[in-house]
């Protein structure tokens, strides 16, 4: 089945830094998403992107699905912005997600 | 919009006992759902896909007679742990599709099962 990774696996951020974390997937994929889990365990969707880039708030991402990786941009980050970042995309026919490895975030004051 | 619940949001039961996990859609019709589960620190790992009044699909490797999945209307799926063990805790999510095309999910806050 298709692989997803994504890097780096921890980050620690100060309080107003600027971060990019990557997504890679093994085969074609049609769409991706991204998550956000927040220290409660609630996932947040932050992204459906399957191709370009997109902008909200703080947060941007941008998808080459031609090179099979994704990358999500945060600016100004805040200590809110700590959780876990997952990317997934679809596998298996019907709308069934695989999910990537994740992004450990930690933004310190 | 597409917001999911589940009830509840933390489980302790003990160790033979069953355990039933409700996952409700709020304000969309569901016509696909999803069960999840989650170790410490590890990524989501799908269990089943369920479609409103059919049977789950589930994934390999995961027991269907002790996960058992009732999706009976397009707002509603509940996921049971029969018989449940220690090795059974974990955090349970749920999620919600509306559509077959766009591939969109919506994920519930999570259920916390610990098995005594």
């Amino acid at each position: 089945g298709i692989q997803v990774e994504q890097s780096p696996p921890d980050l620690i951020l100060q309080e107003g830094a600027n971060s990019t974390l990557r997504c890679n997937f093994s085969d074609s994929v049609n769409n991706l998403q991204w998550f956000h889990q927040n220290p409660w365990g609630q996932l947040i969707n932050l992204f459906y992107i399957p191709s370009g880039t997109k902008q909200n708030g703080r947060l941007s991402a941008t998808t080459v699905a031609t090179e099979r990786y994704s990358l999500l941009y945060i600016s100004s980050s805040q200590t809110t912005d700590s959780g876990v970042y997952f990317c997934a995309v679809p596998t298996g026919g019907g709308n069934k997600l695989t999910f990537g490895t994740g992004t450990q975030l930690k933004v310190e004051l | 919009g597409a917001v999911v619940s589940q009830h509840p949001s933390r489980v302790i039961c003990k160790s033979g006992t069953s355990v039933k996990i409700e996952c409700r859609s709020l304000d969309f019709q569901a016509t696909t759902m999803f069960w999840y589960r989650q170790f410490p620190k590890k990524s989501l790992m799908l269990m089943a896909t369920s479609n409103e009044g059919s049977k789950a699909t589930y994934e390999q490797g995961v027991e269907k007679d002790k996960f058992l999945i009732n999706h009976a209307s397009l707002t509603l799926s509940t996921l049971t742990v029969t018989s449940a063990h220690p090795e059974d805790s974990s955090f349970y999510i749920c999620s919600a599709s509306n559509s077959l095309s766009t591939y969109e999910q919506y994920f519930g806050p999570g259920t916390r099962l610990t098995v005594t």
